[in-house]
């Protein structure tokens, strides 16, 4: 199946400051991203879906302004939490579509464990 | 009507036996019906996925049943193994993936 590569796996930062994520398509073009959270023992709950050079659509409730999206190329698309606090430690992981002919497979990244101390 | 309800939410099996996870939906508008497995400290990985214009899909151990008029599908994982100890996850796809609540299965040796 396709690869999809995130960047770091895991990463401690100050309250206070911001983060960024990184999510790679390695072998496989995606228009459209999405980006999860999950908590322990949860399921994953989608964040936003990021579509290539245009603005990411955000779920209800999640603060657009708080978390950045950014999806520049058909391969790389970035998340970056501003001003984290304790309660943004969290479980993120991104997700890309490998289009083939008419359908889809979604694929997810390893994840990120973002810390906010 | 955008709900995905899986089930059992935990499972035990002996090795080599099956294991069967079943997930229910009302949106008849979902056109994509993924399982993913997770490893703790992991990201999702693809397991096998079906469309609602099939009813059954095999990939090596693991097939995936689709009942279109009763809005279910399930997983069933053949000759389980202990390394199959992990969290299962359903989905169901109209423009994003709506999850069901995930199933972990603990296969005994």
């Amino acid at each position: 199946g396709a690869v999809v590569s995130q960047h770091p796996s895991w990463v401690i930062c100050k309250s206070g400051t911001s983060v960024k994520i990184e999510c790679r398509s390695l072998d496989f073009q995606a228009t459209t991203m999405f980006w999860y959270r999950q908590f322990p023992k949860q399921s994953l709950m989608l964040m936003a879906t990021s579509n290539e050079g245009s603005k990411a659509t955000y779920e209800q409730g999640v603060e657009k302004d708080k978390f950045l999206i950014n999806h520049a190329s058909l391969t790389l698309s970035t998340l970056t939490v501003t001003s984290a606090h304790p309660e943004d430690s969290s479980f993120y992981i991104c997700s890309a579509r490998d289009w083939s002919g008419q359908n889809y497979e979604q694929y997810f990244g390893p994840g990120t464990r973002l810390t906010v101390t | 009507q955008q709900q995905v309800k899986q089930s059992p939410q935990s499972l035990i099996v002996q090795k080599g036996g099956i294991s069967i996870i079943n997930c229910a939906y009302e949106n008849t508008a979902f056109d994509y019906f993924p399982w993913y497995q997770q490893f703790p400290g992991k990201g999702p990985a693809l397991l096998i996925a079906i469309r609602p214009d099939v009813s059954e899909k095999k990939e090596g151990r693991f097939t995936i049943s689709f009942n279109k008029s009763a809005k279910q599908f399930s997983l069933h994982i053949m000759d389980s193994q202990p390394g199959d100890s992990a969290t299962y996850f359903c989905a169901a796809n109209r423009h994003k993936l709506v999850f069901g609540a995930g199933t972990i299965l603990r296969v005994k040796s």
